[in-house]
């Protein structure tokens, strides 16, 4: 059973403009998530994080919002630019566990110069 | 810079034979991790690997076994390959404290025929 799931396989943005993605999670108990950025043929490269604790998290025109009530997060990038053309995956763990993940399932951002 | 490196960046073997898929990090981390990437699915944990002889399943663990003899290398062996497991191979380190993002390989990606 998928614990987190991204429901858009892909997102076409014009450069400039705003990407949000977004991610939900099904388990409580999660309180570390983290955002994952892929390019083909390359393995995945942590982009930014967040911690129950917050509600909000942001490195550069990278923002991560954490709504725990809804059990959902996004990430937004503003503005978006063609290299970021790429697989996003959201992740989400358990700390106490340690620091086994569970992934999302990707979407594919597309920025449209 | 983290560093992990996966042996081979492609592999094409043959169904019943045993495969091997090597990963080493630089980094001194005490954390291991194999996945597997499928389209549709994300990443699925195989198995990781919390200290040196320490193993755990993950998600997907039929089929496969590990081996960590030293701190800075985690193997992934296919017993019998099968047709089912022909998939992209990402090997991850991390950390043990919690709330560090997993480094990941470029990947293998692996061909049964």
């Amino acid at each position: 059973d998928q614990q987190v799931k991204q429901n858009s396989p892909s997102l076409s943005v014009q450069e400039g403009r705003i990407s949000i993605l977004n991610c939900d999670y099904t388990n409580s108990m999660f309180d570390y998530f983290l955002w994952y950025k892929k390019y083909p043929a390359e393995g995945p490269t942590f982009l930014i994080s967040i911690s129950s604790i917050k509600d909000k998290n942001e490195d550069g025109r990278f923002t991560v919002f954490l709504n725990k009530s809804a059990k959902h997060l996004s990430l937004h990038i503003v503005p978006s630019q063609p290299g970021d053309s790429a697989v996003y995956f959201c992740a989400a763990s358990r700390q106490f566990t340690g620091n086994q993940f569970y992934f999302g399932t990707g979407t594919s951002l597309t920025v449209i110069p | 810079d983290v560093k992990v490196t996966q042996s081979s960046r492609y592999l094409v073997k043959r169904t019943g034979e045993k495969v091997f898929l090597e990963c080493v990090q630089d980094m001194d981390h005490e954390n291991m991790f194999w996945y597997r990437q499928d389209p549709g699915l994300g990443l699925r944990l195989i198995y990781f690997s919390y200290d040196v002889k320490m193993k755990e399943k993950g998600d997907i663990p039929e089929g496969y076994s590990v081996s960590r003899e030293k701190k800075e290398r985690f193997s992934l062996i296919l017993e019998s390959a099968s047709t089912n497991q022909t998939s992209m191979y990402l090997c991850a380190s991390s950390f043990r404290t919690m709330g560090q993002p997993q480094h990941f390989g470029d990947g293998t990606r692996l061909s049964i025929l």
